[in-house]
């Protein structure tokens, strides 16, 4: 199937790292995505690695994918307050249209000052 | 990254009435584009894929003759929900794809009243 799971909640201080984690069942799996949603808004494509990678760093943001375990990570460093939203794993199988992804129910991400 | 701009942000109609909202790929074009529903503190379920020039595919449970989706052009999807009722009420978003990913619109948030 295509069953993506995450945490729901995570708090962390400002200026901590957050890890938010996420696994998924479809080992056909072509990329992998991390969206950011504030409230009320659509979702920001905040990084994606394709399946045969590792490993992505963009800036203050780390991926990190276990393909034989099926878990995908995001690192963020030194947590903002404007880092606090929902954060949604998602990911694109090989079987289906390109674009069409499927989500996990994603991480309320809060940063305490 | 591509931009998808989708309008209205915010509708509220009364019950038995129309609505459409809009989704456009402003600086490229979309062959597919996707429809999805949000509801409170849930992840983002797929309606139905918009097709460039036939007929969408709608996801089981999803009523076609409800939620009518228009994809007239390659960067114009529209989605009409028609004798609208509470129940419809939700939060709509879009996407389209891309090389690079998928990329959401602002999203809808409907109320029907």
């Amino acid at each position: 199937g295509e069953d993506v799971e995450q945490s729901l909640f995570l708090s962390v201080r400002e200026g901590d790292s957050s890890v938010i984690n996420c696994t998924y069942t479809d080992s056909s799996s072509t990329y992998l995505y991390w969206y950011k949603q504030e409230p009320g808004a659509g979702l920001q494509l905040l990084t994606y690695i394709f399946s045969n990678m590792d490993m992505k760093q963009d800036q203050r943001l780390t991926v990190l994918l276990n393909k034989k375990d099926k878990h995908l990570s995001l690192r963020i460093a030194d947590t903002q307050t404007g880092d606090s939203a929902i954060y949604f794993c998602a990911e694109s199988i090989r079987s289906s249209t390109l674009g069409r992804l499927y989500f996990g129910r994603g991480t309320q991400l809060t940063v305490w000052p | 990254g591509a931009v998808v701009s989708q309008h209205p942000s915010r509708v509220i109609c009364k019950s038995g009435t129309s609505v459409k909202i809009e989704c456009r790929s402003l600086d490229f074009q979309a062959t597919t584009m996707f429809w999805y529903r949000q509801f409170p503190k849930q992840s983002l379920m797929l309606m139905a894929t918009s097709n460039e020039g036939s007929k969408a595919t709608y996801e089981q449970g999803v009523e076609k003759d409800k939620f009518l989706i228009n994809h007239a052009s390659l960067t114009l999807s529209t989605l009409t929900v028609t004798s609208a009722h509470p129940e419809d009420s939700s939060f709509y978003i879009c996407s389209a794809a891309t090389g690079q990913g998928a990329f959401f619109g602002q999203g809808t948030r409907l109320t029907v009243v």
